[in-house]
C-alpha cells in the first residue's frame, strides 16, 4: 500500500498547454503539500493545506492552482505551461496537533512527479 | 526568516568509511531541525529529527545527528557507511512556533557517493 502516491510519474508536454497531476495519501493525514524540486535539487513548498483548507501559499504564480477534494487529495493544475516550470513535484502530507505544529515533524513524501515543457 | 546551508555539494567516501554531513541553519528561537534522504527516482524519508532535549539524535539506518547551537549546525554522521547510503540528504528547519511551523525549508542537498 502506498502511503502517498501521485500520477502521473512522467509528464512531457508543450508549451502553452494546461495539466494537472494529482496525489491521494491514504495516512489520515489532514494536512497535504506540494513541492517543487528545480533541477539543482532545490526543494521548495508551493502550497499546504489543512483539512482542505489553504494554509501556506508560497510566491507562485497563480497558473498554479492546488485544488483539494477532501483532506486525503492535493490536486496541482497548472495552466499555460512555461519552460521554467520543468522541474519534479512532490506531494507531501502530515500530521498535526492542534495549534498548527507538526506532530511529528514528519512530512512523507510521495515518489515525485516530472514534468518536461518542451 | 528561516534557511539551511549546506556547504557540500557532492561527498564521496569508501564503503565502511565514516561520513559527517555538515548543515548550518539561520533561525531566531529554537528551530525544529531535521535530515531527510532521497534515493534516486524516490521521495524524501525522514531519517531524524531534533526538536528539543538531548542535543544528540539518533535515527534510521544508523545514523545520528548533533544539534550544536552555538555553532547553528546539525550535523548528520554514519560511523560505517555501506553502499545503500549513496543518496541525496537534505538538511530541514521548521520554526517551532506560529507560522512557521507551517512548513520546512530545506537546504540544497549533499550528494552522497560510496565507492566500493
Amino acid at each position: 500500500d502506498t502511503a502517498v502516491s501521485q500520477t502521473p510519474k512522467y509528464l512531457v508536454t508543450q508549451m502553452g498547454n494546461d495539466k494537472s497531476i494529482k496525489c491521494e495519501q491514504n495516512l489520515g493525514h489532514d494536512t497535504m503539500y506540494w513541492y517543487k524540486q528545480d533541477s539543482k535539487k532545490f526543494l521548495k513548498i508551493m502550497f499546504s493545506y489543512n483539512n482542505k483548507e489553504l494554509i501556506i501559499n508560497e510566491t507562485v504564480p497563480n497558473r498554479f492552482s492546488p485544488k483539494s477534494p477532501d483532506k486525503a487529495h492535493l490536486n496541482l493544475h497548472i495552466n499555460s505551461l512555461e519552460l521554467g516550470d520543468s522541474a519534479v513535484y512532490f506531494c507531501a502530507s502530515s500530521a498535526r496537533l492542534a495549534g498548527g505544529r507538526l506532530k511529528t515533524g514528519e512530512l512523507f513524501f510521495g515518489e515525485g512527479s516530472r514534468l518536461t515543457v518542451l | 526568516a528561516q534557511s539551511v546551508t549546506q556547504p557540500d555539494i557532492h561527498i564521496t567516501v569508501s564503503e565502511g568509511a565514516s561520513l559527517e554531513l555538515r548543515c548550518n541553519y539561520s533561525y531566531g528561537a529554537t528551530p525544529y531541525l531535521f535530515w531527510y534522504v532521497q534515493s534516486p527516482g524516490q521521495g524524501l524519508q525522514l531519517l531524524l529529527k531534533y526538536f528539543s532535549g538531548d542535543t544528540l539524535v539518533q535515527g534510521i539506518k544508523g545514523f545520528e545527528a548533533e544539534f550544536k547551537r552555538s555553532q547553528s549546525s546539525f550535523n548528520l554522521r554514519k560511523p560505517s557507511v555501506h553502499w545503500s547510503d549513496a543518496a541525496e540528504y537534505f538538511c530541514a528547519v521548521a520554526g517551532s512556533n506560529g507560522a512557521g511551523a507551517n512548513n520546512l525549508f530545506f537546504g540544497t542537498g549533499t550528494r552522497l557517493t560510496v565507492i566500493p
